[in-house]
């Protein structure tokens, strides 16, 4: 149990417009995602805490206007990366919290964005 | 402010001997969790194992275990017997944020696994 998928897996869109990455825990539900951002050779590093119903956290330094992040079911929750700019290519990551746990986290497969 | 360092960028080990991976961290948090990932060349995060901070005694699961040292808050994974597919970048982690279980990760140890 416990299985967090993630579409695409990849993606390639032009400057300018804008993509929706989808999250979805499979065999759980999930109170709480998160979304990472991982550049090569780099850690994870956290873009904002998203609640089931309610308006996404977001980590200092991340722009809520560009990165949209929309948490509609417990098993669901949607990033979409608006005006996508060559810098915001990177592997996009999340995670889900089982409802009533306390701690683990599991993780999706990543996604590849490619901004050309 | 938390913090989780991860000292050692690359480590190199023989097939079925063992190896220790370092982890040090801070936090202002009573109670916590720790963790090490897992990431293979697949990207896809793995947890290898947690610890609850509030427990003495050091988890330990199959092949991987750790040395957690609350005092000197460190936090070491050591792999006995490595196999090939151990290799894969690790990243120590833990909780932030109270109740919102935030993740912060350590900048992670590359692990090569030498046949």
């Amino acid at each position: 149990g416990a299985v967090v998928s993630q579409h695409p897996s990849r993606v390639i869109c032009k400057s300018g417009t804008s993509v929706k990455i989808e999250c979805r825990s499979l065999d759980f539900q999930a109170t709480t995602m998160f979304w990472y951002r991982q550049f090569p050779k780099q850690s994870l590093m956290l873009m904002a805490t998203s609640n089931e119903g309610s308006k996404a956290t977001y980590e200092q330094g991340v722009e809520k206007d560009k990165f949209l992040i929309n948490h509609a079911s417990l098993t669901l929750s949607t990033l979409t990366v608006t005006s996508a700019h060559p810098e915001d290519s990177s592997f996009y990551i999340c995670s889900a919290q089982r409802a009533g746990s306390s701690d683990e986290q599991y993780f999706g497969p990543g996604t590849r964005l490619t901004v050309t | 402010a938390q913090t989780v360092t991860q000292s050692q960028p690359e480590m190199s080990v023989q097939e079925a001997e063992t190896v220790t991976l370092s982890c040090t961290y801070d936090t202002s948090e009573s109670n916590y969790y720790l963790f090490w990932y897992k990431q293979p060349p697949s990207r896809q995060m793995i947890l290898v194992i947690r610890q609850e901070a509030y427990k003495q005694q050091n988890a330990t699961e199959n092949r991987f275990s750790v040395n957690f040292q609350k005092a000197a808050k460190s936090f070491s994974l050591k792999i006995s017997d490595s196999q090939l597919g151990d290799t894969a970048m690790y990243f120590c982690a833990t909780v932030y944020g109270g109740a919102t279980n935030k993740l912060i990760f350590g900048t992670g140890t590359l692990l090569a696994v030498q046949p």
